[in-house]
C-alpha cells in the first residue's frame, strides 16, 4: 500500500526555468509534508517542509504547495539550476494530539535533471 | 555543529554473517531513526528512538534485525545471519523534537552488500 506516490519517474528542464515536481497521498492523517533532495551515494538532504495549517511555504528559490482536498503537494524550482539535477523524494507523517508520530512515509522520487 | 554521521559507509559480507552500523546523530538531537532504501525507491521506515527508548518498529525489522541506543546518544542497528535481501543503503536520521512538527536531518548511509 503506497501511501505517498510521486507518479513521475523523471523530469527534465532547461536552466532558468521552472521545475514542477508533484506528489500524492492517501492518508489523511498525514499533517507534515517534506522535501528532500538525494545524490548518488549520499542520504537524502532536507529542503523545505510545509504543515496541514498552511497552503504554501517559500524559501529562497523553492516552493511547496499543499492542496489538503485533493491530497496533493508539489515543489516549484525557479529558476532551475544544473546543480539543482538531483532525485527529489516527498515525505509525509503524522501528529496525534500534538504529538508527531516520527516516522516518515516516502514517495518512490523524481529523477530531475536541468539541462544548460 | 556536526551532521549525521555513519560508519562504515560501505560493509561487503558473505550470506550468514553478523553485521553492525553505527550511527552517531547531531548532538542534542533526541531522536534517532533508522530507515533502509532499496534501488529505485524512497527511504522505508524500520524504528526509531526518542532518547533511548526504542518507540516504534516497522513489520520489516525481522527477529534478525535489533538496534539500540543505550545512552541515548550514538545508536547501533546489527543484522544477524544476514541474506542477499538485506543488500541495501541503510540510513540514519536524528531530529530535535520539541512539539508537533518533526523534521528529520539524514546521515550518508551505509550501503551494504551480502554476497
Amino acid at each position: 500500500d503506497q501511501q505517498v506516490k510521486q507518479n513521475s519517474p523523471s523530469l527534465s528542464v532547461q536552466e532558468g526555468r521552472i521545475s514542477i515536481l508533484n506528489c500524492d497521498y492517501t492518508n489523511s492523517m498525514f499533517d507534515y509534508f517534506l522535501w528532500y533532495k538525494k545524490y548518488p551515494a549520499e542520504g537524502p538532504t532536507f529542503l523545505i517542509s510545509i504543515s496541514s495549517i498552511k497552503d504554501k511555504n517559500e524559501d529562497g528559490r523553492f516552493t511547496v504547495f499543499l492542496n489538503k482536498s485533493a491530497k496533493h503537494l508539489s515543489l516549484h524550482i525557479v529558476p532551475s539550476q544544473p546543480g539543482d539535477s538531483a532525485v527529489y523524494f516527498c515525505a509525509a507523517s503524522a501528529t496525534a494530539g500534538g504529538t508527531s508520530y516520527g516516522k516518515l512515509t516516502f514517495g518512490q522520487g523524481t529523477i530531475l535533471t536541468v539541462h544548460p | 555543529d556536526t551532521g549525521v554521521s555513519q560508519d562504515p559507509r560501505h560493509k561487503i559480507t558473505k550470506r550468514g554473517q553478523n553485521v553492525t552500523f553505527r550511527c552517531d546523530p547531531i548532538s542534542e538531537h533526541n531522536r534517532l531513526y533508522w530507515y533502509r532504501q532499496t534501488l529505485g525507491q524512497g527511504p522505508e521506515f524500520l524504528t526509531y528512538f526518542q532518547n533511548e527508548a526504542q518507540l516504534e518498529k516497522s513489520r520489516l525489522l525481522s527477529d534478525r534485525f535489533s538496534a539500540e541506543r543505550p545512552k541515548g546518544s550514538f545508536s547501533t542497528l546489527e543484522i544477524q545471519r544476514t541474506e542477499q535481501g538485506d543488500s541495501a543503503m541503510y540510513l540514519c536520521a536524528s531530529s530535535s523534537w520539541g512539539g508537533s512538527t518533526d523534521t528529520q536531518y539524514f546521515g550518508p548511509g551505509t550501503r551494504l552488500t551480502v554476497l
